[in-house]
């Protein structure tokens, strides 16, 4: 059965710092990962995804994330936060031996981004 | 724009009182799904439509029901809403029902159960 574990409940990050927001999975075959961001009373918005190729996967508003395969992580990551940044992250991830019906959501991670 | 949209944005109806929430999408997706999102929570899928294919998840209570009479919109039925589901519903959609497909969410309806 699939899994995503995202292990902060909540981050705080200063403004222009570096931030990350961990995710590691379980899967019983090849993972396909997804970030989605919610902005208060708002739906998901989608980010980013990793399907296959490069474990750098770039996505909306300059969020990134790196598949490691050995570590079953998918941490998102920016280089610069935003005070906008400032919402809840979710991580979620399918894999082709169950199908594609569902995705499997973390517990979500509220990122506060201080100015 | 191409978009998934859910009316209304707010739903406040009384215990046991039949509701209809809706999606519409814009994106002509295939597959359109329904999911509950509770306070603090992560999303859960309730069920989906593959075209005209309804697909309900084992756990979803009989109390949830979904039309889809078209390709552009789709309906969530609570037939005797308690306390207990007062919840965001999420409407997402995705192109077809591949592993690979992103679903792209709505902006959700907030219900609150009195």
């Amino acid at each position: 059965a699939q899994s995503v574990a995202q292990p902060e409940d909540q981050v705080n990050v200063a403004e222009g710092n570096p931030l990350t927001v961990k995710c590691t999975y379980s899967v019983s075959g090849n993972p396909y990962l997804f970030w989605y961001v919610q902005y208060p009373n708002r739906g998901l918005q989608f980010l980013l995804k990793y399907i296959t190729g490069d474990n750098l996967v770039k996505g909306s508003y300059g969020f990134e994330a790196e598949f490691n395969k050995s570590q079953t992580s998918f941490h998102l990551k920016k280089p610069s936060a935003l005070v906008s940044d400032s919402a809840l992250y979710f991580c979620a991830v399918r894999d082709i031996q169950t199908g594609a019906n569902n995705l499997f959501f973390g517990t979500g991670t509220r990122l506060t981004v201080i100015p | 724009d191409a978009m998934v949209i859910q009316n209304p944005r707010y739903q406040v109806t009384q215990f046991g009182k039949p509701v209809t929430l809706s999606c519409s999408q814009t994106l002509n997706h295939n597959v359109m799904y329904w999911y509950q999102q509770k306070s603090s929570q992560a999303p859960k899928l309730l069920f989906h439509y593959y075209d005209k294919d309804f697909n309900n998840e084992a756990d979803t209570p009989d109390n949830f029901q979904s039309r889809r009479p078209n390709t552009s919109f789709c309906f969530l039925d609570i037939r005797s809403p308690g306390l207990g589901d007062a919840a965001m519903y999420l409407c997402a959609t995705s192109r077809q029902r591949e592993v690979s497909d992103t679903q792209y969410f709505g902006p959700g309806t907030r219900l609150t159960v009195l």
